[in-house]
């Protein structure tokens, strides 16, 4: 089956231990995006990848970068984790056109905490 | 900038029909989604509406209006497993989507 994945689902670092997320995909979408969830909010663009145009957010921190090598991988690299960047990290993707271009799938997400 | 309002809980019982409300300013309209998010899952996409009028999908129907800034997710025949976060976003030019806070949908037997 098409789909997003994401590893690892849990992932534990210490303060100030760079940290690096992946995501792949299989539905060959051009557009692949990273949300920070907290508990009991609302999932908070980082940023977007529109095929290689890296799209930041204007309020996303500089401590948060991404890196996507080709159409199917993406990463979130967090340089110095700080307690305040445990969340829920969510990958999407998207088409940027044809059908069903409004619809995101995401993947499961990574859980990360920061000791 | 972008921001949408939509009720934080809501209760209902199993069987019955529950109705979550989002009202949104934007500085550029595009679309309205609906997402539901478990408890600890990924967001899965309910619905999409980008002109007036009601979208029905199965038990889950989302009604969009324009000129009021305002939607809705309407749930029928409410099930256990519906009981989870839903999510109106607007969709921004770059097909980016921005959330709002999410309403908890509880559903008791």
């Amino acid at each position: 089956d098409a789909m997003v994945i994401q590893n690892p689902r849990y992932q534990v670092t210490q303060f100030g231990k760079p940290v690096t997320l992946s995501c792949s995909q299989t539905l060959n979408h051009n557009v692949m995006y990273w949300y920070q969830q907290k508990s009991s909010q609302a999932p908070k663009l980082l940023f977007h990848y529109y095929d290689k145009d890296f799209n930041n957010e204007a309020d996303t921190p500089d401590n948060f970068q991404s890196r996507r090598p080709n159409t199917s991988f993406c990463f979130l690299d967090i340089r110095s984790p700080g307690l305040g960047d445990a969340a829920m990290y969510l990958c999407a993707t998207s088409r940027s056109t044809g059908p069903n271009q409004e619809t995101q799938y995401f993947g499961p997400g990574t859980r990360l905490l920061v000791l | 900038g972008q921001s949408l309002e939509q009720p934080s809980e809501v209760t209902a019982v199993e069987g019955a029909i529950v109705q979550i409300n989002c009202t949104y300013q934007t500085s550029g309209f595009y679309g309205l989604s609906w997402y539901q998010q478990h408890d600890g899952g990924a967001p899965t996409f309910l619905s999409y509406n980008a002109l007036d009028g009601l979208e029905e999908t199965g038990r889950f129907s989302s009604f969009l209006s324009r000129s009021d800034s305002y939607g809705y997710l309407l749930l029928q025949e409410l099930q256990m497993k519906d009981s989870a976060s839903y999510f109106c976003a607007v969709r921004g030019s770059q097909g980016n989507l921005i959330f709002g806070k999410g309403t908890k949908l509880s559903v008791k037997p």
